[in-house]
């Protein structure tokens, strides 16, 4: 079964509204998660490292007010984007490791801003 | 800084023929780990391998083999008589050794199979 859950797996939301995606560890704490976003047809680029008790890393180009990442605790990353526009449509996904290096990645969640 | 190459953008092969996937990367670091992920339509991430930089002993699950040339950079993928099931983007991925999840994707090979 899977070991990091994604959700929602699909959301569509209003341009200007803010939605969160959730990613949750299962069986096993994880102390750094990462964000991902694909464009379609692209590949993966890493949005942020996401630090549970401390801010979140951003990667160049990303903007941290517009998504908004929090690690409360060992077991829940979250992602927010902010008042979401259409450029905004993409695939986010999450992965966290377990044991350094067993890096496991959630479902995927499709984002669509209309 | 880490880059990893997949030079076939798309590739189309007849079902039952043997396909190579190539991936060519870059690092700075000497101890690294190399991934190959498969992507369906559907989104997830499909594990497939993770290989340490320090192990070049080539690797064989099923019809899949992997073949990694540390003198060359490269970690290629093959799949053997083919089968329709293995449409799907597949891509090679850097991370570095211990402690740090972050991975390097390259930039994915769409592969179709034709029935």
């Amino acid at each position: 079964g899977a070991v990091v859950s994604q959700h929602p797996s699909r959301v569509i939301c209003k341009s200007g509204t803010s939605v969160k995606i959730e990613c949750r560890s299962l069986d096993f704490q994880a102390t750094t998660m990462f964000w991902y976003r694909q464009f379609p047809k692209q590949s993966l680029m890493l949005m942020a490292t996401s630090n549970e008790g401390s801010k979140a890393t951003y990667e160049q180009g990303v903007e941290k007010d517009k998504f908004l990442i929090n690690h409360a605790s060992l077991t829940l990353s979250t992602l927010t984007v902010t008042s979401a526009h259409p450029e905004d449509s993409s695939f986010y996904i999450c992965s966290a490791g377990e044991n350094g290096n067993t890096i496991y990645f959630g479902e995927g969640s499709w984002l669509t801003v209309v | 800084a880490q880059k990893v190459t997949q030079a076939q953008t798309e590739i189309s092969v007849v079902e039952k023929e043997d396909v190579t996937l190539d991936c060519v990367y870059e690092t700075r670091d000497t101890t690294y780990y190399l991934f190959w992920y498969k992507q369906p339509p559907s989104g997830e991430l499909v594990f497939l391998i993770r290989r340490n930089s320090f192990d070049e002993q080539n690797e064989i699950s099923g019809r899949y083999s992997w073949n990694f040339q540390k003198s060359t950079s490269s970690f290629n993928f093959t799949i053997t008589a083919s089968q329709v099931v293995d449409s799907a983007v597949y891509f090679c991925a850097l991370s570095p050794h211990f402690g740090n999840e972050k991975l390097t994707f390259g930039t994915g090979t769409r592969l179709t199979i034709i029935p």
